[in-house]
């Protein structure tokens, strides 16, 4: 079982729409997580963390955390097309330095 | 602010032969990583340095080295390249690398070929 999983997708969704980006992770010990974006051909970059439960707003983008669960979710509000993109989710354990544990991302694509 | 940079961009080597990378992270971080990227196994982390010492390592042979500059440069190593190892090595660097500071800024990586 990989540690942090997230839905296979692609993902694909009209502009406008809200997309629905989801992840689950394994070690309980994990006590913070971050949503990082990637676009092809570049490298990752971080749009979204959050340490505590519940919901952590940034502009059009939504992170909700339920440690109860060990589940993390993204939601992207008025998806745009150039939201088109690869989304990591990672979380960091709490004696790890610098060590991120990723999933293996969903690929989104919004359509116009 | 430059970010983060890292040379080369894109190498070939085969089977046998040995490669270094080169990360400069952004100025004032002290923390660096480093990650393989393969579209098999996504992102994996390899090791993180700070001042010059490693503080964590992920699960990967011993052929794979890394050290860290007093400047906060820091060099990754492979050495006895197998068609494996091709993969985007990515460096990553963060100010304090405290726990629970995993904002990390990528550089564009380094496109390892094993031929």
């Amino acid at each position: 079982q990989k540690e942090v999983e997230q839905n296979s997708g692609p993902l694909s969704v009209p502009e406008g729409a809200i997309a629905s980006l989801n992840c689950t992770y394994s070690d309980r010990g994990s006590q913070s997580f971050f949503w990082y974006r990637q676009y092809s051909g570049k490298s990752p970059e971080l749009i979204m963390f959050i340490y505590s439960n519940g919901d952590k707003e940034d502009g059009r983008f939504t992170a909700q955390l339920n440690k109860a669960s060990q589940y993390v979710s993204l939601l992207i509000r008025d998806s745009q097309p150039s939201d088109s993109a690869t989304y990591l989710c990672a979380s960091e354990g709490g004696t790890s330095y610098g060590k991120l544990t990723f999933g293996q991302g969903t690929i989104l694509t919004v359509h116009p | 602010k430059a970010g983060v940079t890292q040379t080369p961009r894109y190498l070939i080597k085969t089977r046998g032969q040995q490669v270094t990378l080169s990360c400069s992270p952004i100025s004032g971080h002290r923390s660096v990583s480093w990650y393989q990227q393969t579209p098999g196994q996504g992102l994996q982390f390899l090791f993180e340095y700070f001042s010059e010492t490693q503080r964590n390592k992920g699960n990967f042979p011993g052929r794979f080295s890394g050290r860290q500059f007093s400047n906060s440069r820091s060099e990754m190593n492979v050495s006895t390249l197998e068609l494996g190892d091709s993969a985007l090595y990515l460096c990553a660097s963060t100010k304090s690398g405290r726990r629970g500071t995993g904002e990390l800024f990528f550089g564009e990586g380094s496109r390892l070929t094993v031929l």
